[in-house]
This record gives C-alpha cells, structure tokens and sequence, in this order.
C-alpha cells in the first residue's frame, strides 16, 4: 500500500538551532517527491520537488534532499517565522492524474 | 507565476443549502484541477480530480451527487456542496497543475465553509 509517513509530528525549536524533518515513503514507482509550508488557514506553499535519489535542492535556510525510501527537509538556523506545518507529498510514476499522497505533516515551532 | 485563487475564502450557511466554491488559476492555464478537504490539524484529503471537458474522477468514499464539480474552462473550476450539512464543515483547498511537462500542483487559499 502507498504510504507517506512524517516524523516527528510536532516540533520545538529555539530560533538558531537547526534540525531535519523526516519523510518516509512507500510507493511503488516515485515520479516526484514534494515539499509544502502550509501556515494555519492558509493553502500549501510550494517548497520543492525532489526527482531521484541522491538529489539535493535549497531555498534560503530549507534544505531538502532524497533517498530511495526516505526525504529530509533540513532546517539551518531557523527563525520564528520558519514556523509553520511542513507537508510532504509523493507522485506516482504510474499516475496519469498527477494525484499527490500527502504526509501528516510536521508541525514546526520556532521560539525566539 | 503558478497563482491559484479561490473565492469564497470563508462562507457561513445553513443547512439543507448549497454553496459553490470557486477556484481559479490565473496566470496560467491548468490541465487538471484537485480539490481537497482538511479537517482541523489533519493532513489534506484528496476529493476529487477533474480535467477541463470531461467529467471529474472522485475519491473512494466521496458522493459525486454531493459534491459536484465543473471544470469549465483551462482556468477555472468549480466545487459545490449540496444540501450541506454540518458535518461538511471544513476547509476546502484546491490545486492545479499547469499544462504538460510541470509536474507541481499549485495550491488556492482555501475556502473555509461552515454549515450552521
């Protein structure tokens, strides 16, 4: 069965300290992997789409990256307003629909 | 670019009503729209897939005759809730994928329905 699974669900961090978020995925035949920062009441925001293993793409203090089995979004000396619920979501090769499975998230705090 | 905007972004009705939620790409043309629904500090839920001229594709569990959706034209779609009940509040998001070769789906604001 396909499954997105993220870790830990909820984080707290004092602004400085970096960390990962994990993203775990079983699907049979990875088309795209996608990064998402949802703020509450708001829609996703667009992070990144990670293709194969071995990729690695940044955006200012966000770092992701991609195995076989698993993706990281890597925080480096994060600020209060990196707060936010990070979404993680998977495509299937075999999908003519561009349907994404989404991760339950992780629910990330940044204390001043 | 790859901007999704959606209207109402908050509605208030009663019960037994219908409300239809708009979403709209504008500044680019989408080959298919989504629509998802997101219960309070849960992850999104997939309801429906829908291509411009052809009927949508619903998720297991979801009533087609309850939550209709239009895809018009390249630009917009459309989600109503018929005979809407409480337990169909939530908060409903929709995406689009821009034409062949982008594989990101870009996300609206959401429309936040409550159904009193």
């Amino acid at each position: 069965e396909d499954q997105v699974t993220q870790s830990p669900e909820a984080l707290r961090l004092q602004e400085g300290e970096s960390s990962s978020l994990n993203c775990s995925y079983t699907v049979s035949g990875l088309r795209g992997l996608f990064w998402y920062r949802q703020d509450p009441g708001k829609g996703p925001e667009f992070l990144f789409t990670l293709y194969s293993a071995g990729e690695e793409k940044e955006k200012e203090r966000l770092k992701a990256t991609l195995t076989k089995k698993e993706s990281f979004l890597h925080i480096t000396a994060p600020k209060p307003e990196d707060s936010a619920t990070y979404l993680c979501a998977v495509q299937k090769g075999s999908s003519n629909t561009g349907k994404l499975i989404f991760g339950q998230g992780t629910t990330l705090q940044v204390k001043p | 670019g790859a901007v999704v905007s959606q209207h109402p972004s908050r509605v208030i009705c009663k019960s037994g009503t219908s409300v239809k939620i708009e979403c709209r790409s504008l500044d680019f043309q989408a080959t298919t729209m989504f629509w998802y629904r997101q219960f309070p500090k849960q992850s999104l839920m997939l309801m429906a897939t829908s291509n411009e001229g052809s009927k949508a594709t619903y998720e297991q569990g979801v009533e087609k005759d309850k939550f209709l959706i239009n895809h018009a034209s390249l630009t917009l779609s459309t989600l109503t809730v018929t005979s809407a009940h409480p337990e169909d509040s939530s908060f409903y998001i929709c995406s689009a994928t821009p034409l062949a070769g982008v594989t990101e789906q870009f996300f609206g604001p959401g429309t936040r329905l409550t159904v009193l």
